[in-house]
């Protein structure tokens, strides 16, 4: 089955420092992928949409200078957190939909995350 | 994308059977309903999906009742390591690519 590849999958980072999350898909193409923010006991939320050579778009509430996105391949999309604070503290996810058509169209492969602690 | 309703959290006991409820009173006739389960601390992983016949893969069963209003996902012998918050996720068939909507999911807890 479709791989997506997300690393690092633990960072801690002092406040006011950036960092890097990339997300991967390891054999397949995605010309569109998606960010998720988790907190603690609570459910996913989306963060933003990264479209391969393209301005990403960003949820509601979403600040996009500081959740910076670059899709610049077909296998690759990275957020960068800027300036991160301990509010920023968070466990990130990617996703990439499959190329199928149909109802397969809505399977997604999901990272297996990073885990943000901003002291 | 239909409304979904699930418990908040379930027990099963390892080897038996794990019955996961969903209720989708409003789904339309084009919807289809799709399950996720997400480990502590992983990604989510894809399940199951299915329009209105029951469905079965290697992972899972799904039944799909006849008014489509509800469903049941099912883990026929249930292991420690199934043990996770399930989502089930109803919606349509997008020509484009669009996230998921995660609601808060059934914490299926499977005891030893």
């Amino acid at each position: 089955g479709a791989v997506v590849s997300q690393h690092p999958s633990w960072v801690i980072c002092k406040s006011g420092t950036s960092v890097k999350i990339e997300c991967r898909s390891l054999d397949f193409q995605a010309t569109t992928m998606f960010w998720y923010r988790q907190f603690p006991k609570q459910s996913l939320m989306l963060m933003a949409t990264s479209n391969e050579g393209s301005k990403a778009t960003y949820e509601q509430g979403v600040e996009k200078d500081k959740f910076l996105i670059n899709h610049a391949s077909l296998t690759l999309s990275t957020l960068t957190v800027t300036s991160a604070h301990p509010e920023d503290s968070s466990f990130y996810i990617c996703s990439a939909p499959g190329l199928a058509g149909g109802p397969e169209g809505n399977i997604q492969y999901f990272g297996a995350g990073t885990r943000l602690s901003v002291l | 994308d239909a409304k979904t309703t699930q418990p908040p959290s379930m027990d099963c006991a390892e080897g038996r059977a794990a019955n996961l409820p969903c209720n989708h009173s409003t789904i339309s006739g084009n919807e289809y309903v799709y399950w996720y389960r997400q480990i502590h601390s992983q990604g989510p992983q894809y399940i199951i999906h299915g329009l209105k016949n029951n469905e079965t893969n290697e992972m899972a069963s799904l039944i799909i009742t006849e008014d489509r209003k509800s469903s049941t996902l099912i883990l026929p012998h249930a292991t420690l390591r199934d043990t996770a918050v399930y989502y089930c996720i109803v919606r349509f068939v997008y020509t484009g690519r669009r996230a998921l909507t995660f609601g808060s999911g059934t914490r299926l807890q499977v005891q030893p």
